[in-house]
């Protein structure tokens, strides 16, 4: 049973273009919603995370929304580089808001043209 | 600050044979996890150390995984004997303490033929 499920699974857009990447999760235990990062041959890096306690969150260029009555978080991505493309993953704990016992989604496949 | 550091890189071997990975976390992290990340897949959970002790292990495959971090600071995963579904890149990942930001390798891919 897939616990965190995330769309689209390949997103193409073009250089400054603003995708858009969508979680859904069903147990609402979780308490941390976390970005993972992850290039080729590269351990996924810790993007930027979230609480269910606020609604939006950024940093940088990259902002979190977050929709607790519909159980649903998203990951925007503003003024995109080419040095953007990655895969990125979503992800959800429910241990006091840390980040342990992490259930990852499937990740979806950015590629940003120049 | 060196970050987690993982050996093979590659590792390529036949059914039924055995493999083991090692892992170097980041100096002064207690907590040490280790994932299994199937092609097309995000990582998933295998074990979870708090130094040498074992916090959780409830999605390990015991009957052919196993894993130790003796001294509380390395730490290795074996797979005895080795079936083709466990062609995967193994994670390994450290953190300060439990709950915090989880930092990881760069994982080591395993073909099983």
């Amino acid at each position: 049973q897939q616990q965190v499920k995330q769309s689209p699974q390949s997103l193409i857009v073009q250089k400054g273009g603003i995708p858009i990447i969508n979680c859904a999760y069903e147990n609402t235990a979780f308490d941390y919603f976390p970005w993972y990062q992850q290039f080729p041959g590269k351990g996924p890096a810790l993007l930027i995370a979230i609480r269910p306690d606020v609604s939006e969150k950024k940093e940088g260029r990259f902002t979190i929304s977050f929709n607790k009555s519909a159980k649903q978080f998203s990951l925007h991505i503003m003024d995109s580089q080419p040095g953007d493309s990655a895969t990125y993953f979503c992800a959800a704990s429910t241990n006091g808001g840390g980040s342990e016992k992490l259930v990852f989604g499937k990740g979806t496949k950015l590629t940003v043209n120049p | 600050e060196a970050g987690v550091a993982q050996s093979p890189r590659y590792k390529i071997i036949e059914k039924r044979q055995s493999v083991a990975f090692w892992c170097n976390p980041i100096s002064g992290h207690a907590t040490l996890y280790w994932y299994q990340q199937i092609l097309g897949q995000g990582p998933k959970l295998l074990i979870q150390f708090q130094n040498n002790g074992v916090v959780d292990d409830s999605q390990l495959p015991k009957d052919r995984f196993s894993a130790e971090r003796l001294k509380g600071v390395d730490s290795t995963l074996k797979i005895q004997p080795a079936k083709l579904e466990d062609s995967a890149v193994y994670l390994c990942a450290s953190s300060l303490g439990r709950g915090e930001t989880q930092y990881f390798g760069p994982g080591t891919r395993l073909l099983v033929l």
